[in-house]
Parts: structure tokens; sequence; C-alpha cells
């Protein structure tokens, strides 16, 4: 059975960073293609980034020089290093295993809340 | 502003047929496949629908999808209580070298 854990999130404020971690079993991170999508309040799912199997890392323009995301082979765990937090940062965010020819997410975790606020 | 175009709300009575339509361009819909997810409050977004009609295991036939030059959509038959949840689609678009997805749809069954 493939299980997303995302953990992390919390209330930061304007300015502030925080260390999203997306802990995978029944899937092989460093195998896989991976990516975060985030939803606003009341908003629509808002993809952010994805990372390939071999590397090369993408990003959406509203988070690109802000958002890093990377991956630990050996803990088999996704992380989205998130700096320069905005109010508009603040969402659920889920992270999924990529999948088929234009980025379908097959699997998703249950998403973990970000909240900048002062 | 979505890249790509759904309308905010469709309704249905149950037992019958409803379609969301997803409008693009070239660089995302024309060009590449178009996934549709389903999302209720609270819970993990689900893939229905991706590349040309694949659907995952435990996805229904009464889920299926088409697609006509910039534009995509998702159709549902025999509608379910169980089906009121808000739907997405999405795809990769070439040119912002992005995933894009559309505004969502709230699909009420009446």
């Amino acid at each position: 059975e493939v299980q997303l854990v995302e953990s992390g999130g919390g209330l930061v404020q304007p300015g502030g960073s925080l260390r999203l971690s997306c802990a995978a079993s029944g899937i092989t991170v460093s195998r896989d293609y991976m990516g975060w999508v985030r939803q606003a309040p009341g908003k629509g799912l808002e993809w952010v980034s994805v990372i390939y199997v071999s590397g090369p890392t993408l990003y959406a323009d509203s988070v690109r020089g802000r958002f890093t995301v990377s991956r630990d082979n050996s803990k088999n765990t996704l992380y989205l290093q998130m700096n320069s937090l905005r109010a508009e940062d603040t969402a659920v965010y889920y992270c999924a295993r990529g999948t088929g020819s234009s980025w379908s997410f097959d699997f998703w975790g249950q998403g973990t809340l970000v909240t900048v606020s002062s | 502003q979505s890249v790509l175009t759904q309308p905010p709300s469709v309704s249905a009575a149950p037992g019958q047929r409803v379609t969301i339509s997803c409008s693009g361009s070239s660089s995302n819909i024309g060009n590449n496949y178009v996934s549709w997810y389903q999302h209720l409050p609270g819970t993990a977004p689900k893939l229905l629908i991706y590349d040309n009609n694949k659907r995952p295991s435990g996805i229904p036939d009464r889920f299926s999808d088409s697609k006509s030059g910039t534009s995509a959509t998702l159709g549902i038959t025999g509608l379910q209580t169980g089906d009121e949840a808000h739907y997405y689609c999405g795809t990769w678009d070439s040119s912002l070298s992005a995933v894009v997805f559309g505004g969502g749809t709230k699909l009420t069954v009446l």
C-alpha cells in the first residue's frame, strides 16, 4: 500500500522559513517523479514544484527562488524548504507521486497546513 | 486566473450524466494529455483519469474523458450523491514548463 505522510506545517511569520517533509512508503522517491501541490483557503489546486527521477527540479513562478525541493533517498523522504514566506503562501501543501506522460499525480498525501501570519 | 478554464459549478440529478469542460491552449491541452481529479474537502485529491482515458485501479468506468483540440471534457454517468465534490483538470504546459490546473468545478448532485 502506498502512503505519503506530510509533516512540518504550522504557523510562521512573514519572511520566515519552514521545511515540509513527505515520508513515503510503498514507493521509492528516488525512482519516482514527485511533486508538491498546494491549496490556499477557498481556492483551487496550485502546482508548486516537481523533481524528476534524474534530479532536475521545476518550480511555479510564484515560489521560484524561495522554495527548494529535495529528497533523501536513505529516508525515502521528499522535502520542500520554504524561505521568505509570504501571506499568500498560506495553504494546505500536498506531496504527490507523478505518473503518466503529462505530470499526472496518482498518489497524494493528506496534506499539511502552512499558515503565514504575524 | 487559472491557465485552464473550468465552469465554477455544474449540477445534475442522481442517475443522470454530467459533463465538466476544461479549456486551454495549444501549449497545454492541445499537445499534452489531460488528467482529472476529484477532491473532497479535508481529503487528498484522487486521480480519476490520465493519459487519454486511462483510469487508476479502483476508478469505475462511469468516469471518462474526451478531448477535442484545446479542450477536454470529463463525463460522469450514473451520478451518485457520493460524487459531490470539486473536480479539477490538469496537464503539462510546454511553454510555461509547468504543471497547470483548472480552477475547479463544484459538482452538486441534486
